[in-house]
């Protein structure tokens, strides 16, 4: 079965600009979650998705945002990028919720 | 809100020796606890969850509700086991369903 599939694995962009992630979640899976990853703050929750719907959401500012296709393919977008917002981002899978199968992730550098 | 805090950020041991990954949290209802590691250059992957009480690679973990912790250990270290590892969270209601993660331990297992 293949794994989580995230892409683009590499990103460079420019203050103001933005960016769409995408996420390829296990054959199945209908649960999809996001994460940002960086050293100073570890592991932080963005939002999560189940059924096309967001089922929860972390705190991070409205320039985040995300959606579920039908197929449970999902996409993270972050407009007006800032140079704070560079970072390794993450997405999950699971079939309800419960343990979660990670992405290689998406390594965002904003210049 | 649920909090997990893990309070080293480094482990150093020698092949063969024990180890104690140490991971509190903070919740009030009854939270799913989990290990997670990562490898050098892979993805993030589940070491091992609270419900299910087994044995990973040698590694236990006992919740421990009156502590409110869940550490991780391990009898007799071997090098591959050198990684990060992070302890994880879920609640157990609506928007505290999420993972949250804690800093994360490097773990570093010498020769």
């Amino acid at each position: 079965k293949a794994g989580v599939t995230q892409t683009p694995r590499y990103l460079i962009k420019t203050r103001g600009q933005q960016v769409t992630l995408s996420c390829s979640p296990i054959s199945g899976h209908r649960s999809v979650s996001w994460y940002q990853q960086t050293p100073g703050q570890g592991l932080q929750f963005l939002f999560e998705y189940f059924s096309e719907t967001q089922r929860n959401k972390g705190n991070f500012p409205g320039r985040f945002s995300g959606r579920q296709f039908s197929n449970s393919r999902s996409e993270m977008n972050v407009s007006t990028l800032e140079l704070g917002d560079s970072a390794l981002y993450l997405c999950a899978s699971s079939l309800r919720g419960e343990t979660a199968f990670f992405g290689q992730g998406t390594r965002l550098t904003v210049v | 809100a649920q909090r997990v805090t893990q309070p080293e950020k480094l482990l150093s041991v020698f092949k063969g020796a024990p180890v104690e990954l140490k991971c509190n949290y903070s919740y009030s209802g009854s939270p799913e606890l989990f290990w997670y590691v990562q490898y050098s250059r892979q993805r993030l992957q589940l070491l091992l969850r609270h419900i299910s009480r087994e044995s990973i690679k040698g590694f236990t973990a006992d919740l421990n509700k009156g502590e409110t912790s869940f550490h991780l250990k391990k009898p007799f270290a071997q090098e591959e086991d050198s990684a990060m590892y992070y302890c994880a969270l879920k609640g157990d209601t609506g928007a505290n369903s999420k993972l949250t993660f804690g800093k994360g331990i490097t773990l570093s297992v010498r020769p």
